[in-house]
């Protein structure tokens, strides 16, 4: 069965312009979570939807922006992009989301020059 | 405040013999517990996961063991291969919280 599958794998932007992120989970599963992993603060949670629904947000701005699609296909969008949010950006797909088992995308690596 | 913490930021082990990564946690409501092997600018790899119902979970070369009373875990690998060389991330969650808190990682280094 397919893996997690997010797109673009790499992505350079300027520095003010938005992006947005793909993450396709594995078939079946309805929970999709982002997180951002950089070398100074590790991973790091942004948000989680389920069955379209936000139901949890980490403490990042309000720039960072998600949504979850009937076909539970993802998106997340980083608007007015700054350098520190260089990054590479993870998706995470779960059958129900709390307690059970997270498979990840290859990621996408945002530069912001 | 990191609820999950992974103290050693590296080990080295000879090929053959116990890999022994280990993590602790602050947060008594964790109730879930994962380990991903993260090779760079991958997404991380499940390896093994157990619930706080449990002390003890395995999976071929792998296994979990929990300490609820410690706040403890440890993945043990055994034998230890070349291919297990990797940064491994523990995480934790718990009902309701609808996220994983990782640990910072640790270096595994398999000597042949």
């Amino acid at each position: 069965k397919a893996g997690v599958t997010q797109t673009p794998r790499y992505l350079i932007k300027t520095r003010g312009q938005q992006v947005t992120l793909s993450c396709s989970p594995i078939s079946g599963h309805r929970s999709v979570s982002w997180y951002q992993q950089t070398p100074g603060q590790g991973l790091q949670f942004l948000f989680e939807y389920f069955s379209e629904t936000q139901r949890n947000k980490g403490n990042f701005p309000g720039r960072f922006s998600g949504r979850q699609f009937s076909n539970s296909r993802s998106e997340m969008n980083v608007s007015t992009l700054e350098l520190g949010d260089s990054a590479l950006y993870l998706c995470a797909s779960s059958y129900l989301g709390v307690n059970t088992e997270a498979f990840f995308g290859q990621g996408t690596r945002l530069t912001v020059v | 405040d990191q609820q999950v913490k992974q103290n050693s930021p590296s080990l080295s082990v000879q090929e053959g013999r116990i890999s022994i990564l280990n993590c602790d946690y602050t947060n008594s409501m964790f109730d879930y517990f994962l380990w991903y092997k993260k090779y760079p600018a991958e997404g991380p790899t499940f390896l093994i996961s157990i619930s706080s119902i449990k002390d003890k979970n395995e999976d071929g070369r792998f296994t979990v063991f929990l300490n609820k009373s410690a706040k403890h875990l440890s993945l043990h690998i055994v034998p230890s291969q070349p291919g297990d060389s990797a940064v491994y991330f523990c995480a934790a969650s718990f009902q309701g919280a609808q996220k994983l808190v990782f640990g910072q990682g640790t270096r595994l280094t398999i000597n042949p």
